[in-house]
């Protein structure tokens, strides 16, 4: 089993719409998650990023933990077409060595249509 | 403020051919660092990562090897290319003072084995 599993997608939807991105985790011992935003041929740019349980949001982005079912998710609001990327969620996963290692899901590619 | 150089942006390299990408980190001092390959359409793989000088640890056996020969500085080699080694290889950095912290990429090296 993967640690971190993430909807492909690809995902489209109107502008002004809402989106949700989600994925679930294998260890229930991962604390911290990070969501990415990559926009073709760039790297990974850091979105957000939540400790334990809950929400934090950040203008228009969400980003949400269940603990309990094991799974987290960001959400979008008033979607725009800058928004269209693959987003990414990443999780610091089993040690090994002297370093954990951040696992990602496989990312969903997201366009907003005008 | 820190930030993440990586370089070249695009490479094209002939079956057999060396390959060297160089990583650098500036603004923070024994930083975590991490070289990801992102096959199109697919997650991020580790592919090598480092605690600190000279300390390389491998995640997956391949045509490929690090080395750190300074704090800040991360670098990717091949002797001799496959057309497999093909990809996008990106370059990240953590603080190694938290466990739980956030993770910061480069902006990637497009490489095509020709």
């Amino acid at each position: 089993q993967k640690e971190v599993e993430q909807d492909p997608g690809p995902l489209s939807v109107p502008e002004g719409a809402i989106v949700s991105l989600n994925c679930t985790y294998s260890n229930s011992a991962f604390q911290y998650f990070m969501w990415y935003r990559q926009y073709s041929r760039k790297g990974p740019e850091l979105l957000m990023y939540t400790y334990s349980s809950g929400n934090k949001e950040d203008g228009r982005f969400t980003a949400q933990v269940d603990k309990s079912s094991k799974y987290i998710s960001l959400f979008i609001r008033d979607s725009q077409p800058s928004d269209s990327a693959t987003y990414l969620c990443g999780t610091w996963g089993i040690s090994s060595g002297s370093a954990r290692q951040l696992t990602f899901g496989s990312g969903t590619q997201l366009t907003v249509l005008p | 403020s820190q930030t993440i150089h990586q370089w070249p942006a695009t490479l094209v390299q002939p079956v057999g051919s060396p390959l060297s990408l160089e990583c650098t980190v500036e603004g923070t001092s024994n930083p975590n660092l991490y070289w990801y390959r992102q096959a199109a359409g697919r997650g991020l793989q580790l592919l090598f990562y480092s605690v600190g000088i000279g300390q390389i640890s491998s995640e997956v056996p391949q045509n490929l090897s690090a080395s750190r020969p300074q704090d800040r500085q991360f670098i990717l080699s091949s002797k001799k290319l496959l057309l497999s080694d093909s990809g996008f290889y990106l370059c990240a950095w953590k603080s190694s003072g938290t466990v739980n912290t956030e993770a910061f990429f480069g902006q990637g090296t497009r490489l095509t084995v020709v």
